[in-house]
């Protein structure tokens, strides 16, 4: 069965960081292009960043660039989002997903999410 | 990097069909054949419901379709069902990024 799991929200002050994690199992996670996807409550799905199978190439939306770092360790079969310099705008569910080979390749695979809440 | 553009909602009763657009430009919707979409219930994740413009995942009722002119996207989903209620997010690959769309609040009647 395939399986994302993501850990690591909570509650953060703003100019804080934080360290979200996506454990995979049940499909080849090296194989895979993953993402980070992320929803303000009442509010839309928003892309945040991506990584190649490999993890030598990575990209980010505008928003989150220079704060944020995508990375993933393909023998732990997981992914993380590191978020530094954290705003209020920046609380949302966050999930992780996967598509298969390619950059352009849908999100076959989606986590449960983990909600990051950024208030003082 | 702008979101594309979703009608926020849409309606229809049971048995009817319902078209939700998705609008964006020459540099993603309309230079890659790469739209996909996907349902979302409440308080639940995304699923995957159509790919690559029109090709559907295994195990997704061909009540749901895909379509593309130009710069907009299209999903169409025929013979409503209750449990298609949902909100509906189109995704488009764009060369350095991805994007959604800002979703479509689908209602049956």
């Amino acid at each position: 069965e395939v399986q994302l799991v993501e850990s690591g929200g909570g509650l953060v002050q703003p100019g804080g960081s934080l360290r979200l994690s996506c454990a995979a199992s049940g499909f080849t996670f090296s194989s895979y292009w993953m993402h980070w996807v992320r929803q303000a409550p009442g509010k839309g799905l928003v892309w945040v960043s991506r990584m190649n199978s490999e993890g030598s190439s990575t990209s980010y939306a505008d928003s989150v660039k220079g704060r944020f770092t995508i990375s993933r360790d393909n023998a732990k079969n997981t992914l993380y989002l590191q978020m530094n310099s954290l705003r209020a705008e920046d609380t949302a569910v966050y999930y992780c997903a996967g598509g298969y080979s390619y950059s352009y390749s849908p999100f076959d695979y989606w986590g449960p999410g983990t909600l990051v809440t950024v208030s003082s | 990097q702008s979101a594309l553009t979703q009608p926020p909602s849409a309606s229809g009763s049971p048995g009817q069909s319902v078209t939700i657009s998705c609008t964006g430009t020459s540099s993603d919707v309309g230079a890659y054949n790469y739209v996909s979409w996907y349902q979302q219930h409440p308080g639940k994740a995304p699923k995957l419901m159509i790919y690559e413009v029109s090709k559907r995942p295994s195990g997704v009722p061909d009540r749901f379709s895909g379509s593309k002119s130009g710069n907009t996207a299209s999903l169409t989903v025929s013979g409503l069902q209750a449990e298609d209620e949902a909100d509906y997010y189109c995704s488009s690959y764009a060369g350095s990024n991805n994007l959604f769309g800002g979703g479509t609040k689908l209602t049956v009647l």
